[in-house]
């Protein structure tokens, strides 16, 4: 199985910050790559596919780039409605593993 | 508008069965790939099973020869049968539209919308 991590687990921001959140793949998988958003009691909402491309209807302060092992999602200023955890999915090969998450909280 | 909403979670004690449902409406189950996603108490989000259009599905280690994925199509509705229930089982358990496009020569995929998610939990 392709193992993600993600690094920091734990981010402490404030508002109008620049944040950048790191996935890193146990093995290359070109840009199988995606990110969701998830609220406290709530389903994951898909931010980004295909490492780059951002969904219809995201913010165009959030970013991601990378391919093969080493894939980041940044945001360029954070709003107060970004604090939340994050998760990378990879989507190369069964089982579609997600990262362990990264917690975005407000300093 | 796009909507899945799951059904059938609740308390059942270990080595039991539960069937999950997932209606969808905006549109139609069998044209599209669907999975099953599930998150325990406090932790991240698991991959579960795959059903694709074609009819293939796959699954997890952790519920392989435990678990079935299925629809009905007259229904509009994915199911996930779990049988021989554990208590590492316990989770909500979220069905997604899983979107498979490809372009450039190579197949993307990704989880477009997802339910509102259904507690099951496992335990005597």
């Amino acid at each position: 199985d392709i193992q993600l991590t993600q690094s920091p687990s734990f981010l402490s921001a404030s508002v109008g910050d620049r944040v950048t959140i790191t996935c890193r793949a146990s093995q290359g998988i070109s840009s199988y790559l995606a990110w969701y958003q998830q609220k406290p009691g709530k389903a994951p909402k898909l931010l980004i596919y295909a490492a780059s491309t951002l969904q219809s209807g995201v913010p165009s302060r959030f970013s991601g780039s990378g391919s093969g092992t080493e894939f980041t999602l940044t945001i360029s200023s954070l709003q107060p409605e970004d604090f939340a955890t994050y998760y990378c999915q990879q989507l190369n090969s069964y089982p579609n593993t997600f990262g362990q998450g990264t917690r975005l909280e407000i300093k | 508008e796009v909507q899945l909403v799951e059904t059938g979670g609740g308390l059942i004690q270990p080595g039991g069965s539960l069937r999950l449902s997932c209606a969808a409406s905006g549109f139609t189950v069998s044209s599209n790939y669907m999975s099953w996603v599930r998150q325990a108490p406090g932790k991240g989000l698991e991959w579960v099973s795959v059903i694709y259009s074609g009819g293939s599905t796959y699954y997890a280690d952790s519920v392989k020869g435990r678990f079935t994925i299925s629809r009905d199509n007259s229904k509009n509705t994915l199911y996930l049968q779990m049988n021989s229930l554990r208590a590492e089982d316990t989770a909500v358990y979220y069905c997604a539209r899983d979107i498979r496009y490809c372009s450039g020569g190579s197949c993307y995929e990704y989880f477009d919308y997802w339910g509102q998610g259904t507690l099951v939990t496992v335990s005597s």
